[in-house]
């Protein structure tokens, strides 16, 4: 079964960058592209881009552009989400999916909490 | 402010319908068949349950229909039970390989 299981829960300090792993299984990972989507507290999901995982192309979201990192290793079929410069308002709940425009399979959610 | 607008709220009793727009701020958005809605409890992942305007994933009820008429796609949700209530959210591809997703309507059975 498809199951995209991600990394746990990290604390950073305002101007400190995160890295986030969703680690894919139960298909063959090239032949879907992964989204990255967050959501803060008491706010919506917001859409931060998504990565073609057979060719390594990124499209990020233009909010998110110049501080945000989206690759994949495909020899261990894991995807990673680097966002720098973070602020309080980066605080939020991450989460990977896979497909561009739309997404049936999800990762269980990464808290990302920053805080000085 | 979301490019795709849904009321914050809304609500049925149990075994009525409920019906949520989501209207594109401009011509380019919700122009495309890559609309999708998700149902969202708050510290869970979302759930796809309508994609590409009006098809339902395997296992979704066909209580949950979608359309989309001009510059406003409709999510409705038949036969309402309490296990439906939660955050809906309206989804369109946006132009340019940009994704956006909608405010958010929060229903209450």
């Amino acid at each position: 079964q498809v199951q995209l299981v991600q990394s746990g829960t990290e604390v950073k300090k305002p101007g400190a960058s995160v890295k986030v792993s969703c680690k894919a299984s139960g298909y063959t990972f090239i032949a879907y592209s992964i989204t990255w989507v967050r959501q803060a507290p008491g706010q919506g999901l917001e859409w931060m881009g998504w990565l073609s995982v057979d060719n390594g192309n990124p499209n990020y979201a233009q909010k998110f552009q110049g501080r945000v990192s989206m690759t994949a290793d495909t020899s261990t079929t894991t995807a990673y989400l680097e966002l720098m410069s973070l602020t309080s308002d980066d605080t939020a709940i991450y989460y990977c999916a896979r497909g561009a425009w739309d997404q049936k399979y999800w990762g269980q959610g990464s808290l990302v909490t920053v805080s000085s | 402010q979301s490019a795709l607008t849904q009321p914050p709220s809304a609500s049925g009793s149990p075994g009525q319908s409920v019906t949520i727009s989501c209207t594109g701020a401009s011509s380019g958005v919700l122009g495309s068949k890559y609309v999708s809605w998700y149902q969202h409890h708050p510290g869970k992942a979302p759930k796809l349950i309508i994609y590409e305007v009006t098809k339902r994933p395997s296992g979704v009820p066909d209580r949950f229909s979608g359309s989309k008429s001009g510059n406003t796609a409709s999510l409705t949700v038949s036969g309402l039970q309490a296990d439906d209530e939660g955050d809906y959210y309206c989804a369109s591809y946006a132009g340019g390989n940009n994704y956006v997703f909608g405010s958010g309507t929060k229903v209450t059975v």
